[in-house]
């Protein structure tokens, strides 16, 4: 089992270029979900998938988009990427029947010059 | 919505003295509560998690936690640490209307001095 996993693990950007975050998990898990964490502001909810072919905005969706690919792979895409989109970002996905578990990836450091 | 609050951005305590790092959260229907410890460069990793029965939570490390509902409040309680409990703490809270929703507190970074 390789859990969740991420990439890249590290991603520098100029102002209005486009990339997309890769996830992946393997523990057959139904919710998925982004996160970006910024210094003193915790981890912010971008966006979650409770199955596959569904998603839902968290608190800081705007300039960004995702999609649940399948139930294994959920994406994060920045269209026009900017400064303030410098942060770690977070990939998880919960396990729900009886423990409730969320299990995160390694993180991807993205900087946006 | 919920809402999670940690009023203690950062604690510094003497090793081998008790902590207590607050976590207080805002929800309009019972909630799950979590709370995860994020060591330097690293991931996040489950400290102690509420469902559910009772209200004391033992989780790892040493660590529990008491949920509280009158005062909406989870606090996380360690007797004596060490100083390879210096980390980032954070509190986490799900809905159990929405439980695919975790939304995550500040984080109190605790800091133990030799």
């Amino acid at each position: 089992n390789a859990g969740v996993t991420q990439t890249p693990k590290f991603q520098v950007l100029k102002t209005g270029q486009s990339m997309t975050l890769q996830c992946a998990q393997d523990m057959n898990h139904n919710s998925m979900y982004w996160y970006r964490q910024d210094p003193g502001m915790g981890l912010r909810l971008i966006y979650y998938s409770a199955s596959e072919g569904t998603t839902d905005k968290g608190e800081v969706p705007n300039g960004y988009n995702v999609s649940r690919l399948n139930k294994r792979e959920f994406s994060l895409r920045l269209e026009s990427a900017a400064p303030s989109q410098t942060s770690v970002y977070f990939c998880a996905s919960i396990i729900r029947q009886g423990r409730y578990e969320q299990y995160f990836g390694p993180g991807t450091r993205l900087t946006v010059t | 919505a919920q809402s999670v609050t940690q009023l203690d951005s950062q604690v510094p305590v003497f090793e081998e003295a008790p902590v207590e790092l607050r976590c207080n959260y805002s929800s309009s229907v019972s909630v799950y509560l979590f709370w995860y410890v994020q060591y330097p460069n690293q991931g996040l990793q489950l400290l102690l998690k509420y469902l559910s029965g009772s209200t004391l939570v033992k989780g790892i490390n040493g660590f529990e936690a008491e949920f509280n509902k009158s005062q909406t409040s989870f606090h996380l309680r360690k007797p004596s640490v060490h100083i390879s409990d210096t980390a980032e703490y954070f509190c986490a809270v799900a809905e159990r209307t929405s439980y695919d929703k975790v939304i995550f507190g500040p984080g109190t970074s605790l800091s133990v001095i030799p």
